[in-house]
């Protein structure tokens, strides 16, 4: 199975603040990753797919990076909103593959 | 608008049975791939299985195989996850999410339902 690692764990920071999070895979996957958001007690929302393509009616603060091993979603300019979950997921083979999530708290 | 709804969840003992649904509108449901996913209390995502167009494709995650079976009915726009011997570590939230993809190779999934909670405990 690939494994999907994310960095930090969890976040501390504050409204304004720009925000990088990684996933590392452990076998290339090409771009075959894709980023997503969860509120508390709500469902998943994607963000991002393809590693940097920005689904539609998502802010333009939210960017995609990486390709093989290495992927980055970077939040320009952290809003109220923005305080949540955020998961990667490889969709390059079976079993399909989440991160553990990084949660984004305020500082 | 895509909606996905899903029922069926509830508490069941362990060594039991529960089938789960997921009703779907505002897509022409055929032409989507399906997917389960789950999250267990406090814990991160986990993808569960998926299914084909036309069901002719399924794949699962290694610890349900054998025992979760993933089914769809195109004709009243409804998945299914029949869930059997089920064990304390099958307790999750579980989501039904649409594949974006058409075609034969699934990608990631564009929209999610909100989620039917399976508890397994005597």
């Amino acid at each position: 199975d690939i494994q999907m690692t994310q960095s930090p764990s969890t976040l501390s920071a504050s409204v304004g603040d720009r925000v990088t999070i990684t996933c590392r895979a452990s076998q290339s996957i090409s771009s075959w990753l894709a980023w997503y958001q969860q509120r508390p007690g709500k469902a998943p929302k994607l963000l991002i797919y393809e590693a940097s393509s920005l689904e539609s009616g998502v802010p333009s603060s939210f960017s995609g990076g990486g390709s093989g091993t290495e992927f980055t979603l970077t939040i320009s300019s952290l809003q109220p909103d923005d305080f949540a979950t955020y998961y990667c997921q490889q969709y390059s083979d079976y079993p399909r593959t989440f991160g553990q999530g990084t949660k984004v708290e305020i500082k | 608008e895509v909606q996905l709804v899903e029922s069926g969840g509830g508490l069941v003992q362990p060594g039991g049975s529960l089938r789960l649904s997921c009703a779907a509108s505002g897509f022409t449901f055929s032409s989507n791939w399906m997917t389960w996913v789950r999250q267990a209390p406090g814990k991160g995502l986990e993808w569960v299985a998926n299914i084909k167009l036309d069901g002719s494709e399924k794949y699962y995650l290694d610890s349900v195989k054998g025992r979760f079976t993933i089914s769809r009915d195109n004709a009243k726009n409804s998945l299914f996850l029949q869930m059997n011997s089920l064990r304390a570590e099958d307790t999750a939230v579980y989501y039904c999410a649409r594949d974006s993809s058409s075609s034969h190779w699934s990608l990631f999934c564009d929209y999610w339902g909100q989620g039917t909670l399976v508890t397994v405990s005597s």
